[in-house]
């Protein structure tokens, strides 16, 4: 069986400020690795995969992430937030058809 | 493309009372699934379908919930009777699953949601 931690559940930030929201899971077999991002009043879109490869996968908006398995993690990164980013961002981890998702990271992007 | 469709988009009931939530899932997607999302509980997998069978309901938590999936183009998720506890938002979601190694890592599609409230 799979689980996701995410350990913030509000991130407060200023436009312009770097950003990191943490994601780390657990997994008794090979995984794979998502984040996905929910705007206000809208389903989930798939922001990043990490399927195989290179561990460090980027997003089209600037986002990135960063797979590491010694530490069990999958952080989201962005080096300057815009006041659009302002969504809830789940983690989500999978062995199977099934996704397994975090209970989401609120970013909140102040001007 | 017209993305993962679902109706209603606001469902407002009465204790008792039978609701039908409605997904369309994209053209071609042979795996489809219903999410519930709650502020408690975060995003919870209630059932899938993978070629209009159901593969995997653990996730649906009573009798009262159903699901199906009678043609690859249409499914519902059924509340009977519905209760003030049931309240949240309802998301389907759709994807394509190859067979073999590479199960799992296709982008799950999903709708806007229903936000059903029970009153």
């Amino acid at each position: 069986a799979q689980s996701v931690t995410q350990l913030d559940s509000q991130v407060p930030v200023f436009e312009e400020a770097p950003v990191e929201l943490r994601c780390n899971y657990s997994s008794s077999v090979s995984v794979y690795l998502f984040w996905y991002v929910q705007y206000p009043n809208q389903g989930l879109q798939l922001l990043l995969k990490y399927l195989s490869g290179s561990t460090l996968v980027e997003s089209i908006n600037g986002f990135e992430a960063e797979f590491n398995k010694s530490q069990t993690s999958f952080h989201l990164r962005k080096p300057s937030v815009h006041i659009s980013d302002t969504a809830e961002y789940f983690c989500a981890v999978s062995g199977s058809e099934k996704l397994v998702f975090g209970k989401g990271t609120k970013l909140t992007v102040n001007p | 493309d017209a993305g993962v469709i679902q109706s209603p988009r606001h469902e407002v009931t009465e204790m008792g009372q039978e609701v039908t939530l409605r997904c369309k899932p994209i053209s071609g997607h042979n795996s489809l699934f219903w999410y519930r999302q709650t502020m408690m509980r975060g995003l919870e997998l209630l059932i899938y379908f993978n070629n209009n069978v159901p593969i995997d309901d653990s996730g649906m938590p009573e009798d009262r919930f159903s699901a199906k999936m009678p043609n690859a183009s249409f499914s519902t998720l059924k509340i009977q009777p519905s209760e003030p506890r049931d309240s949240a938002v309802y998301f389907c979601a759709s994807s394509f699953q190859t067979s073999g190694g590479s199960r799992g890592v296709n982008e799950q599609f999903f709708g806007p949601g229903t936000r059903l409230t029970v009153l």
